[in-house]
């Protein structure tokens, strides 16, 4: 199985900063065929279910401001959220559908100063 | 607006079994993939299960591999998940999710329902 790390697990971010993600999987997440890397970021609001952030590494959903950000290769990913705002809090985890099972990182929970 | 209401969770002892349904609309049902990811009580995401928009391939996780089923009623636009040989660890709120339509997104979980809770205690 693919083993997705996150990190931190937990941050605390001033609003108006700049908040950074990291996720590395175990192995290369690009569908060479395919020529596509299959990772996905949620976004879990405190009470609520998740919801699509980013989809293959750097394609924002529908909705998603544009402070959301996603970047990345192979098996080192970043999701960057500019001008943090309080709405932003919340768990965080970054996924890979390269190949089943699919697999989700721990989480990193956002929190505002 | 697409919309996931999910339902069947119950307090069921071990061993026991249960079902899961989904219920879908504003979309048109056959032509996505759905899941089915589960959350433990304060714990991550876990993915259990996929089903293509066909019915015909599905994938689970290994920790549940033999012990449930996921399938689907594309005239009914309805998702199941067959929960048999419940064990105390499959507690969790149990979330059904869409697919996506974009090139390259079909086993992404684009919209995802609220969810329904699996209690597995004696």
């Amino acid at each position: 199985d693919i083993v997705m790390t996150q990190t931190p697990l937990s941050l605390p971010v001033t609003p108006g900063e700049t908040a950074s993600i990291s996720c590395r999987s175990s192995r290369s997440l690009l569908d060479t065929y395919a020529g596509k890397t299959y990772l996905d970021w949620y976004l879990q609001k405190p009470g609520q279910s998740p919801h699509l952030l980013i989809y293959r590494v750097s394609y924002r959903a529908s909705g998603v401001p544009d402070r959301f950000s996603g970047s990345g290769s192979g098996t080192d990913f970043t999701l960057k959220i500019s001008r943090v705002e309080a709405e932003d809090v919340g768990v965080y985890y970054c996924m890979q559908r390269l190949e089943f099972p699919i697999t989700f990182g721990q989480g990193t929970r956002l929190e505002i100063k | 607006e697409v919309q996931l209401l999910e339902s069947g969770g119950d307090l069921v002892q071990p061993g026991g079994s249960l079902r899961l349904s989904c219920a879908a609309s504003g979309f048109t049902f056959s032509t996505y993939a759905m899941s089915w990811v589960r959350q433990a009580p304060g714990k991550g995401l876990e993915w259990v299960s996929d089903v293509r928009g066909s019915g015909d391939s599905t994938y689970y996780a290994d920790s549940v591999k033999g012990r449930f089923t996921i399938s689907r009623d594309n005239s009914k636009n309805t998702l199941y998940l067959q929960m048999n040989s419940l064990r105390a660890e499959d507690t969790a709120v149990y979330f059904c999710a869409k697919g996506g339509s974009v090139s390259g997104s079909y086993f992404v979980k684009e919209d995802w329902g609220r969810g329904t809770l699996v209690t597995v205690s004696s």
